[in-house]
């Protein structure tokens, strides 16, 4: 499976943009790209996913780049909320399982 | 927004003992998962279960474990004689059609202490 990196931690302001980066240099074209956080204490909840187009939804934006060897995931205005280990995880289109295959992510700080 | 429940929130057994995690998926779901976290690592892949049987397992889901969906709501994880290095945060995932990539929603977890 292809690896991601991420780094291992990064602080924001509340109420301001955030962007989390995501190496993924030996993607394959059949590999999709999501996001999940934990947040403190609970289970991993999924944020965004992509292939190869940017995509926006109610939590965050998926930035992808045109080779797809690196995404970022956009949080518009962090909240204290937003407080959590986020998850580039890298997905094959055609298995059945889709077992989610987790690193040890971004750890995210909001101060207020 | 429909959730997935686990149940309990904390288990606390005797090494040696059997224990049953339990989880209820999201009503329309087809695919589950049991992952675990031990304490201060990552979230780890056991076992996905799809139309009645095992689809994968990893190398941790061993003859010790198994799964079942003994009524078709509630998903569970049998551990039979549990060791001191099976304490971690045990999380039931559920999904739809896999074939479109739906998203896996977790519950919030079990945390299994062995003493």
């Amino acid at each position: 499976d292809a690896k991601t990196t991420q780094p291992n931690s990064m602080e924001s302001n509340e109420e301001e943009p955030v962007h989390l980066p995501c190496n993924h240099s030996t993607i394959s074209g059949t590999d999709y790209i999501h996001w999940y956080r934990q947040l403190p204490s609970q289970g991993p909840e999924y944020v965004i996913h992509g292939l190869t187009s940017n995509v926006n939804n109610r939590m965050a934006s998926l930035a992808i780049a045109e080779d797809r060897k690196s995404s970022t995931l956009i949080l518009h205005r962090a909240t204290l909320r937003d407080a959590a280990v986020y998850y580039c995880i890298l997905i094959r289109r055609g298995g059945s399982n889709y077992k989610l295959t987790f690193g040890k992510g971004t750890l995210l700080t909001v101060n207020p | 927004e429909p959730e997935v429940t686990q149940t309990p929130s904390h288990q606390v057994t005797q090494m040696g003992q059997e224990v049953i995690l339990r989880c209820v998926p999201i009503s329309n779901h087809l695919y589950f998962y049991w992952y675990r976290q031990i304490l201060g690592q990552k979230v780890e892949f056991l076992v996905s279960f799809y139309n009645n049987e095992i689809s994968e397992k990893s190398e941790i889901f061993d003859d010790q474990f198994s799964v079942e969906r003994p009524d078709g709501s509630n998903f569970t994880l049998k551990i039979r004689s549990t060791k001191l290095e099976d304490s971690a945060m045990y999380f039931c995932a559920s999904a739809g059609e896999a074939g479109q990539l739906q998203p896996q929603h977790f519950g919030d977890g079990t945390r299994l202490s062995i003493l």
